[in-house]
């Protein structure tokens, strides 16, 4: 299975600032996606990153608070726009081969807000 | 996309096998029926994943009757290091293939 690596593991942030975190995988893959999972929570799906267009948001999820990179096969980054204390999450990514295979997820970041 | 309804948490002893048991009646024909597990601080670890009748790996058992309107994932002889969050899937293989995730399974392993 893919080897995924998040950076980074954990920051802590200041009201109205941004944080970008980096999703690197060990191989191409054709599909990847950011999830956010509140302290306690399951995970929600924010957007799946596609490579070479635009990002596909969730409802309740935009463009401007949560921008997506995708510049590759093996990388893509989540930028969390104007962190408030709600934003504390933790901010997951995964990728996927194909269909018929299972999602491999990364060991997350985990953001607390001051 | 399929909503999946399991139980919130369950207790086990060392030793014992653990059934645990998701619905999900809006299943479409091409779904596949996937299990995570995940630990504090980590994220989903795939575990098994199945489309009908009986699959099995080296670290569970996944049933799913013909109707496959529910699964049941069983671990054998649990041990302390199993308490962990279980989470059943229905995953398209088509579309979007977006995971929606339920409220998962608090599963505590006593001694």
């Amino acid at each position: 299975s893919a080897v995924i690596s998040q950076k980074p593991s954990r920051d802590i942030c200041q009201r109205g600032t941004s944080l970008t975190i980096q999703c690197q995988v060990d191989s191409q893959v054709t599909m990847m996606f950011w999830y956010r999972q509140q302290p306690g929570q399951s995970l929600t799906l924010i957007a799946t990153a596609n490579q070479g267009s635009e990002a596909t948001y969730e409802s309740g999820f935009v463009i401007d608070k949560f921008p997506i990179s995708r510049p590759n096969l093996t990388f893509s980054t989540l930028t969390v726009s104007n962190l408030s204390p709600e934003d504390s999450s933790i901010y997951l990514c995964s990728v996927r081969t194909d269909s018929n295979q299972p999602q491999h997820f990364g060991d997350g970041t985990r953001l607390s807000i001051l | 996309l399929a909503k999946t309804t399991q139980p919130i948490s369950m207790d086990s002893y060392e030793g014992q096998e653990v059934n645990i048991t998701c619905s999900h009646n809006n299943i479409a024909t091409n779904d596949y029926i996937t299990w995570y597990q995940q630990f504090p601080s980590q994220g989903p670890r795939f575990i098994i994943q199945g489309y009908k009748t009986k699959v099995t790996n080296e670290v569970a058992s996944l049933f799913i009757p013909a109707d496959r309107k529910s699964s049941t994932l069983s671990l054998p002889r649990v041990s302390l290091s199993d308490t962990a969050v279980y989470y059943c899937l229905v995953v398209p293989t088509s579309g979007t293939y977006k995971y929606i995730f339920g409220t998962g399974t608090r599963l505590k392993v006593l001694a």
